[in-house]
């Protein structure tokens, strides 16, 4: 089936600094890909859409100078969070769809997921 | 825009007893229906979905749901859990052809022997 791998799986660092996290679709291209946020015991939210090519497109309330998104190739996109605050601190996830013959999967598949912790 | 309740926060079950876990959804629009598992720092993995057809899908793991259009639900059931069933579990909408998935809370579900 199809995959989708996120690096970092966990990552800590200082409050100020930047963060990057990777998405890769390892045997399709995957021109749309999504970033969503979960807090501890709360649901997924979408964050972003990554467009390859093209700027992404931030949902109402997400700061685009703070999570910055690079979609560079189509099996890459990348979140950068800048100057991290403990508030960042949250659990990351992207997914993409897979286009089949021509026409988008109905299915999104997803990364493991970067748990970011900012002290 | 769409939006998902998930009725039970948590539901305790005793092994190889059945679980029912209710989801309903509001949208304006035709809509793609989901069910993932999360298990403990993991991403999300597709359980089963309902595009159209038969309102009664079967997914993996011995899961299924039916899709009730007059009640706007898409309840998740597996007849006979088991330990390893332990897991948060997300119902999710979106538009057809689209791929922006709006979540419910999500139900946390613990299987005990």
């Amino acid at each position: 089936g199809a995959v989708v791998s996120q690096h970092p799986s966990w990552v800590i660092c200082k409050s100020g600094t930047s963060v990057k996290i990777e998405c890769r679709s390892l045997d399709f291209q995957a021109t749309t890909m999504f970033w969503y946020r979960q807090f501890p015991k709360q649901s997924l939210m979408l964050m972003a859409t990554s467009n390859e090519g093209s700027k992404a497109t931030y949902e109402q309330g997400v700061e685009k100078d703070k999570f910055l998104i690079n979609h560079a190739s189509l099996t890459l996109s990348t979140l950068t969070v800048t100057s991290a605050h403990p508030e960042d601190s949250s659990f990351y996830i992207c997914s993409a769809p897979r286009w089949d013959r021509g026409q988008m999967n109905t299915e999104a598949f997803f990364g493991q997921g970067t748990r970011l912790t900012v002290v | 825009a769409q939006s998902v309740t998930q009725l039970d926060s948590q539901v305790p079950v005793f092994e190889e007893a059945p679980v029912e876990l209710r989801c309903n959804y509001s949208s304006s629009v035709s809509v793609y229906l989901f069910w993932y598992v999360q298990y403990p720092n993991q991403g999300l993995q597709l359980l089963l979905k309902y595009l159209s057809g038969s309102t009664l899908v079967k997914g993996i793991n011995g899961f299924e749901a039916e899709f009730n259009k007059s009640q706007t639900s898409f309840h998740l059931r597996k007849p006979s859990v088991h330990i390893s069933d332990t897991a948060e579990y997300f119902c999710a909408v979106s538009r057809q052809g689209d791929y922006k998935l709006s979540f419910g809370a999500g139900t946390t579900v613990t299987v005990r022997a």
